[in-house]
């Protein structure tokens, strides 16, 4: 079946401007995370959905940045006013609502600030 | 944080077997011990998980010491394919954010 689709790829913005990323879970799974990977490092938490609300936004850097899920299954990141220092991969992951349910990541959207 | 700690990289022989160790010293009772790798411009890709008892599925298995204070997990045939870095991650159960270490770049040369 599908897996979790991100679009776009890349983007490519220039600093103050607002961006918006989407991520597509695999049908059916109730949790969705969004991750943050810089280069050399390991993905980073930003948010957690469990169905359509933020379970855990403890991850979210500043207030620049907001995600939602209104529906409870596409779920957009959005970040406003872009800084040099968000360039990096967004990366989302989908999970079923089971007590040891693996997540299944995206293949990330890749966002350069210049 | 993360709460393991892995060798920064390794390599291995194709055909051989892959040992990838990680130490997990504070975990608590209720945490399981997973394991996810990311290929190179990829995301992340889980491979196995485990409480206390060895588990062993297509991918790979995964030993987890008798006091769980560390754990290895063993690729039995490497294969150039293999190459990607490995993520030791302790979670308790549920739908729980995975907290990330920087992980093992393991290389499997020819």
């Amino acid at each position: 079946g599908a897996g979790v689709s991100q679009t776009p790829s890349n983007k490519v913005t220039e600093k103050g401007k607002y961006v918006e990323l989407r991520c597509d879970p695999i049908s059916g799974h109730t949790a969705l995370y969004w991750y943050r990977q810089s280069l050399g490092q390991g993905p980073e938490f930003l948010i957690y959905f469990q169905g359509t609300g933020a379970a855990d936004d403890s991850g979210l850097p500043n207030d620049r940045f907001f995600a939602v899920r209104p529906e409870g299954s596409v779920s957009t990141l959005k970040i406003q006013r872009t800084e040099r220092g968000d360039s990096a991969v967004y990366l989302c992951a989908s999970s079923a609502d089971t007590s040891e349910a693996e997540q299944f990541f995206g293949p990330g959207t890749r966002l350069t600030v210049l | 944080d993360a709460k393991t700690t892995q060798p920064t990289s390794m390599d291995c022989a194709e055909g051989r077997a892959a040992n990838l160790p990680c130490n997990h010293s504070t975990i608590s009772g209720n945490e399981y011990v997973y394991w996810y790798r990311q290929i190179h411009s990829q995301g992340p890709q889980y491979i196995i998980h485990g409480l206390k008892n060895n588990e062993t599925n297509e991918m790979a298995s995964l030993i987890i010491t008798e006091d769980r204070k560390s754990s290895t997990l063993i690729l039995p045939h490497a294969t150039l394919r293999d190459t990607a870095v490995y993520y030791c991650i302790v979670r308790v159960s549920g739908n729980t954010p995975l907290v990330f270490g920087k992980g093992t770049r393991l290389s499997v040369i020819a």
